[in-house]
């Protein structure tokens, strides 16, 4: 059985620019959670999807954005890029909503 | 305001020896509790976990223990191997249908050969 994926692994973007990042969950996974870690502030929760909807967010400016589709595939957009923003990326998939998530190994993003 | 706190960042222990890793929350709300290690480069791997109605989960080499009245829980790892080298993290989630987990900063365990 696949893992999650994350696409891309390596990202090189601009103060300004915009991104986005890919998740495929674990086969019939329909839990996603977005992570940020960075060396100060370590893990920290973004938001989650189930059924395409959001259900969870943490605590982050609006410029952080996510959706799911229907295939449970979910995207991450980060909008107006900062230097802070240079971070670990983490998608982690659970089969339900408060089930065991499975990280994939998450996007390097270096904002410059 | 972190709720869930690794005070000690790192380990360092002998192979074949037993380590044990610590982790205090605040938040009364968690009911469940995991542990998940991590290489560099790659994504946290989850390792056990274990409910608020229990106080121990054993799984091979590794057996979490919880003490709900100190809001504390621990991971012993026997025997410990030079393979266990990385980065742990103590993870909680509260009662409720979602799957936020709030994480500890980490500690860095070097089990020496």
């Amino acid at each position: 059985k696949a893992g999650v994926t994350q696409t891309p692994r390596y990202l090189i973007k601009t103060r300004g620019q915009q991104v986005t990042l890919s998740c495929s969950p674990i086969s019939g996974h329909r839990s996603v959670s977005w992570y940020q870690q960075t060396p100060g502030q370590g893990l920290q929760f973004l938001f989650e999807y189930f059924s395409e909807t959001q259900r969870n967010k943490g605590n982050f400016p609006g410029r952080f954005s996510g959706r799911q589709f229907s295939n449970s595939r979910s995207e991450m957009n980060v909008s107006t890029l900062e230097l802070g923003d240079s971070a670990l990326y983490l998608c982690a998939s659970s089969f339900g909503l408060g089930t065991e998530a499975f990280f994939g190994q998450g996007t390097r993003l270096t904002v410059v | 305001d972190q709720q869930v706190k690794q005070n000690s960042p790192s380990l360092s222990v002998q192979e074949g020896r037993i380590s044990i890793l610590n982790c205090d929350y605040t938040n009364s709300m968690f009911d469940y509790f995991l542990w998940y290690k991590k290489y560099p480069a790659e994504g946290p791997t989850f390792l056990i976990s274990i409910s608020s109605i229990k106080d121990k989960n054993e799984d091979g080499r590794f057996t979490v223990f919880l003490n709900k009245s100190a809001k504390h829980l621990s991971l012993h790892i026997v025997p410990s191997q030079p393979g266990d080298s990385a980065v742990y993290f103590c993870a909680a989630k509260d009662a409720g249908a979602n799957s936020k987990l709030t994480f500890g900063k980490g500690i860095t365990l070097s089990v020496r050969p």
